[in-house]
């Protein structure tokens, strides 16, 4: 079965450091792999997915994504993290077998000190 | 613009009675899901659909049910609401495209008292 793991559940980081969230998924085929933001109060945000192609994902807000299949890992990463950046984010897989589901993993939180 | 609106926003009921939970796209999307968000579960598919007439259960479908009579709406019921069901519950969709993401809501809080 499909699964998701962030083994982080918070994360703290001074502004202007970097950043690497971790994801890990549980998968036979090839999946397709996305990380969402939320903000508080607000709903999910895509920031980028992979599914082919360039192992290395750039998404918006300046993040960027490596997909590894050797590690079953997608860790989300930024070079320099802004206030702004403080939120939850959420890894999610999808099955590339015809189904439109995903499974999403628990969440990671990122608070940012000034 | 095409967008993705829950309604109420927020919701506080008691035990026992029925809720209904709108849900609304105009990006004329043939998947819809509903979700729950919980403190330590992230979110867990409650429900969905991949169009007029299909409805489909998710992983924690208990007490829960939808219907689809439209490509624009899939409201979520539930039957008699107990306190486990206190949650913030988003709704999402997609186009029937594999590989494409899902667009979200922003969320109803509802809590059963």
């Amino acid at each position: 079965a499909q699964s998701v793991t962030q083994p982080d559940i918070h994360i703290t980081v001074s502004e202007g450091a970097s950043l690497e969230l971790r994801c890990n998924y549980s998968y036979g085929a090839t999946p397709y792999l996305f990380w969402y933001v939320q903000s508080p109060g607000q709903g999910l945000q895509l920031l980028l997915k992979y599914f082919s192609g360039d192992t290395l994902v750039q998404g918006i807000k300046g993040f960027e994504a490596e997909f590894k299949r050797s590690q079953s890992s997608f860790n989300l990463r930024k070079p320099s993290v802004h206030w702004s950046d403080a939120a939850e984010y959420f890894c999610a897989v999808g099955a590339a077998s015809g189904t439109y589901k995903y499974i999403f993993g628990t969440g990671t939180r990122l608070k940012v000190l000034a | 613009d095409a967008e993705i609106t829950q309604s109420p926003r927020h919701k506080i009921t008691e035990t026992g009675r029925q809720v209904t939970l709108a849900c609304h796209q105009t990006w004329n999307h043939n998947n819809m899901f509903w979700y729950r968000q919980d403190l330590g579960h992230g979110l867990r598919l409650i429900h969905y659909s991949y169009g007029v007439q299909d409805t489909n259960k998710g992983e924690v479908s208990d007490g829960y049910s939808v219907s689809r009579s439209n490509t624009e709406d899939l409201p979520l019921t539930l039957e008699s609401a107990a306190s486990s069901q206190t949650s913030v519950y988003f709704c999402a969709s997609s186009p029937g495209v594999l590989y494409h993401e899902q667009f979200f809501g922003p969320g109803t809080r509802l809590t059963v008292l």
